[in-house]
């Protein structure tokens, strides 16, 4: 079946203007996370999303950071006024429902690099 | 609180040599333990996770990992590398309910093969 997909694939865009990332999760997967990935760094959390219940928003770096699901499906990552910090790539990955230690599914990740 | 900690951002084995990926976390309570790979320009897969089941967990492409609660490990090992080995490296810890259910993540360990 299909995996986690994300587009734009690359993003290419000036300082101080804003930017959409988004994801489709596999059918059937209540929780979505976003993340960062700074070149050379791990993974950083950014928001995790959990069937109705309201967002973790614990992660988000800035008030210039926001995210959106649609029910149990397609998620968009806001970036506002971005800054040449924000450069990175962002990854999504979606799980099925449960207690702990389920897998994550990723998606390929949308590169965004700030001029 | 959760953490983890992977030893050394870049490991460098000879192709048929022995791979040791180091992980060691912190949990106040019983963690679920995953090892993720990133191959260039994808996102990241599982390889193997614990889940409170046995304390050798094998993975896929003949990776296995080992749960040591009293060194708080889960080193990652390969008998043979093989030169598609090759990737980023991420030990991950989440916790049942009561601890925290979005996976840490490590800094990541770039797995190098040469012939």
């Amino acid at each position: 079946g299909a995996g986690v997909s994300q587009s734009p694939s690359n993003k290419v865009t000036e300082k101080g203007k804003d930017v959409e990332l988004r994801c489709d999760p596999i059918s059937g997967h209540t929780a979505l996370y976003w993340y960062r990935q700074r070149l050379g760094q791990g993974l950083e959390f950014l928001i995790y999303f959990q069937g109705n219940s309201a967002p973790d928003k614990s992660g988000l770096p800035s008030d210039r950071f926001s995210a959106e699901r649609t029910g149990e499906s397609v998620s968009t990552l806001t970036i506002q006024r971005t800054q040449q910090e924000d450069s990175a790539v962002y990854l999504c990955a979606s799980s099925k429902p449960g207690q702990g230690g389920e897998t994550q599914y990723f998606g390929p990740g949308t590169r965004l690099l700030v001029l | 609180a959760q953490s983890v900690t992977q030893l050394g951002s870049h490991v460098s084995v000879s192709e048929g040599a022995l791979v040791l990926l180091r992980c060691n976390y912190s949990s106040s309570v019983p963690p679920y333990l995953f090892w993720y790979v990133q191959y260039p320009n994808q996102g990241l897969q599982l390889l193997l996770k614990y889940t409170s089941a046995a304390t050798l967990v094998k993975g896929i492409n003949g990776f296995e990992a080992e749960f040591k609660k009293s060194e708080t490990s889960f080193h990652l090992t390969k008998p043979s590398a093989h030169m598609s080995d090759a990737a980023e490296y991420f030990c991950a810890v989440s916790t049942p309910p009561g601890g925290s259910y979005i996976p840490t993540f490590g800094r990541g360990t770039s797995l190098i093969v040469h012939p």
